[in-house]
């Protein structure tokens, strides 16, 4: 079964410090892993897309990895600012998207 | 390039009723999405459309929900007739080209459906 699961539910952390995001994923066939954020009341915005070749890309302050082995991802954001706070959901494509639930971030100051 | 565009945003309407949303996607985009994310969940395809045709329609309750796409650019989504639990965000996609896997999908703002 194609699904993608993401952890932490929900996180809170303070203005500046850092935090990671996780993402398995069961996709088949894969094409590329994909990040977006989404922000309250809007659509969600693409942060980064990754081939199985590739293992790390970043976009600013956010950095994702990809394990094509273990078939894992995450996302990284380094000193976090108030506009973080967002729900980032991961995305596995194949044949069609598959949608994580997300995960809720809350940046305090 | 202008992104692409929903309306309404919001919607509030009573059980039983019918309502549609439109969507205009990124010029020279051949592929729309529909998608139903219902809060705290992520989004979940609807419909799928290559320029006026559906690629994928298998997640749509064809019961009550219909969606076109007539002259292969802007669609419309209705519901009919509406049921509490189709309470969500419906937000429309697009991509230049489906076969293409790479390329990136575009998001619209999504109309907030809140059903009574």
């Amino acid at each position: 079964k194609n699904q993608v699961e993401q952890s932490p539910q929900s996180l809170i952390i303070l203005e500046g410090k850092n935090c990671t995001l996780q993402c398995n994923y069961t996709v088949s066939p894969f094409s590329n892993l994909r990040w977006y954020k989404q922000d309250t009341g809007r659509g969600p915005v693409s942060l980064t897309i990754m081939t199985f070749s590739e293992n790390t890309k970043s976009n600013g302050r956010y950095t994702a990895t990809l394990d094509a082995d273990t078939k894992q991802s995450s996302l990284h954001i380094t000193a976090s600012q108030l506009s973080d706070s967002a729900s980032y959901i991961c995305v596995g494509a194949g044949n069609q998207f598959y949608f994580g639930t997300g995960t809720s971030l809350t940046v305090i100051p | 390039e202008a992104g692409v565009a929903q309306s309404p945003r919001y919607k509030i309407i009573e059980k039983r009723q019918s309502v549609a949303f439109w969507c205009n996607p990124i010029s020279g985009h051949a592929t729309l999405y529909w998608y139903q994310q219902i809060l705290g969940q992520g989004p979940k395809l609807l419909i799928q459309f290559q320029n006026n045709g559906v690629v994928d329609d298998s997640q749509l309750p064809k019961d009550r929900f219909s969606a076109e796409r007539l002259k292969g650019v802007d669609s419309t989504l209705k519901i009919q007739p509406a049921k509490l639990e189709d309470s969500a965000v419906y937000l429309c996609a697009s991509r230049r080209l489906s076969g293409q896997s790479y390329n990136e999908q575009f998001f619209g703002p999504g109309t907030r459906l809140t059903v009574l």
